[in-house]
């Protein structure tokens, strides 16, 4: 079984709708992060989470807001979908107390299309 | 503030030919570099790391890079580039405090040739 899982894979949905993207770990990490990629662009840091009670902003909040309902998840909420927040989103965690240092650790990805 | 700059968003060689990828970053401090890679349809995999240790970083599948101050690039290789390579590749850089947040390059789509 994968280590980081998100649900939905595919989503589509229409301006205006409020929508939220799941994402569950099993590697026992404290920190998890969302991201979102765009062509040309690359990977952009939306939120990020240290812990169950630590929620900091990442380069693009705007217009997301985020949930860490328990170490092993961290849901990403868009509250009235846009069409320019079609992207492929990710979902990563990390653990920096291990020998491997900040090494993130990325799910499969969640495409999302506003229309 | 931290970036990165990856030259080339696609990159063609012939199979068996010389990979090579290339990633500057500005950082004012000493920062981490990673290299990852991007199958289709799938997330990121790790492919390497510099940490301040040796500056020529071996990863998976026969990649190295080497981390040149001087120059302040993290260049990707590999000597024989694969048909399984094709992928897209990051670079991305990070700082040595708590946040430790990740900087990514926009990405360089390599694609290998029969």
């Amino acid at each position: 079984d994968a280590d980081v899982t998100q649900t939905p894979r595919n989503r589509i949905t229409k301006t205006g709708k409020r929508i939220m993207l799941e994402c569950s770990q099993t590697k026992g990490h404290d920190r998890m992060y969302w991201y979102r990629q765009d062509p040309g662009l690359g990977l952009r840091l939306i939120y990020y989470s240290f812990d169950v009670k630590d929620i900091n902003k990442g380069e693009i909040s705007d217009g997301y807001s985020v949930s860490r309902q328990a170490q092993a998840k961290f849901s990403l909420s868009l509250e009235s979908a846009i069409p320019n927040q079609t992207a492929l989103y990710f979902c990563a965690t990390s653990d920096p107390s291990s020998s491997i240092t900040d090494t993130q650790y990325f799910g499969p990805g969640t495409r999302l299309t506003v229309l | 503030a931290q970036s990165v700059t990856q030259l080339g968003s696609h990159v063609s060689v012939s199979e068996g030919a010389l990979v090579l990828l290339r990633c500057n970053y500005s950082s004012s401090v000493p920062p981490y570099l990673f290299w990852y890679v991007q199958y289709p349809n799938q997330g990121l995999q790790l492919l390497l790391k510099y940490t301040s240790a040796a500056t020529l970083v071996k990863g998976i599948n026969g990649f190295e890079a080497e981390f040149k101050k001087s120059e302040t690039s993290f260049h990707l290789t590999k000597p024989s580039a694969h048909m399984s390579d094709a992928a897209e590749y990051f670079c991305a850089v990070s700082d040595r405090g708590s946040a430790r947040q990740l900087t990514f390059g926009s990405g360089t789509q390599l694609t290998v040739l029969p």
